[in-house]
């Protein structure tokens, strides 16, 4: 059964630019979180996915966004980059409901320039 | 809102040797999850162990167990017999279940783990 599959898994941008990340679950995960991991802030929830709807969202700027699509793959977006976006981003997926483990992905490696 | 606190950044152990990494979480919620999860150098998220709040008895995984004081909000993690393979950074994790609002992990510090051979 494959993982969570992240891409890509290294990107470098410039600082006023925008990023998408993708992350496909694990076949029949429909709930897909990801999370900002930074040295100084440590892991950070962004949001989560289910049902292609948004169902928790973290503190963060409207600069991020995500969307799932039908097939419960996710994209984040970062709209006008800036340096402090620099970060470790992370995908899980789970089953819905209580008990659903989180599994994670190798994470993308965003570093804004 | 729900807090974890890891209050060792690092630790050692002796290959085969056994260590505890300490964890305490606050919430006024009465069930909710803890995991620890093992980041190694590669940066993958692994879970290690889980527990649920409403099971009185301490979860185990082959060398990894946990000791869980529900009234002390206390949830360290023993690693017996470590191996070279078990150096990586450990994060205590919460989580609650929201119903339709969905779920969220709340993650401690980290604690470094070092297994000198």
């Amino acid at each position: 059964k494959a993982g969570v599959t992240q891409t890509p898994r290294y990107l470098i941008k410039t600082r006023g630019q925008q990023v998408t990340l993708s992350c496909s679950p694990i076949s029949g995960h429909r709930s897909v979180s990801w999370y900002q991991q930074t040295p100084g802030q440590g892991l950070q929830f962004l949001f989560e996915y289910f049902s292609e709807t948004q169902r928790n969202k973290g503190n963060f700027p409207g600069r991020f966004s995500g969307r799932q699509f039908s097939n419960s793959r996710s994209e984040m977006n970062v709209s006008t980059l800036e340096l402090g976006d620099s970060a470790l981003y992370l995908c899980a997926s789970s089953l819905w409901g209580r008990g659903g483990e989180a599994f994670f992905g190798q994470g993308t490696r965003l570093t804004v320039v | 809102a729900q807090t974890v606190t890891q209050s060792q950044p690092e630790m050692s152990v002796q290959e085969a040797e056994t260590v505890t990494l300490s964890c305490t979480y606050d919430t006024s919620e009465s069930d909710y999850y803890l995991f620890w999860y093992k980041q190694p150098p590669s940066r993958q998220m692994i879970l290690v162990i889980r527990q649920e709040a409403y099971k009185q008895q301490n979860a185990t995984e082959n060398r990894f167990s946990v000791n869980f004081q529900k009234a002390a909000k206390s949830f360290s993690l023993k690693i017996s017999d470590s191996q070279l393979g078990d150096a990586a950074m450990y994060f205590c994790a919460y989580r609650s279940f929201e119903g339709t609002s969905g779920s969220r992990l709340t993650f401690g510090e980290g604690t470094q783990l070092t297994v000198n051979p």
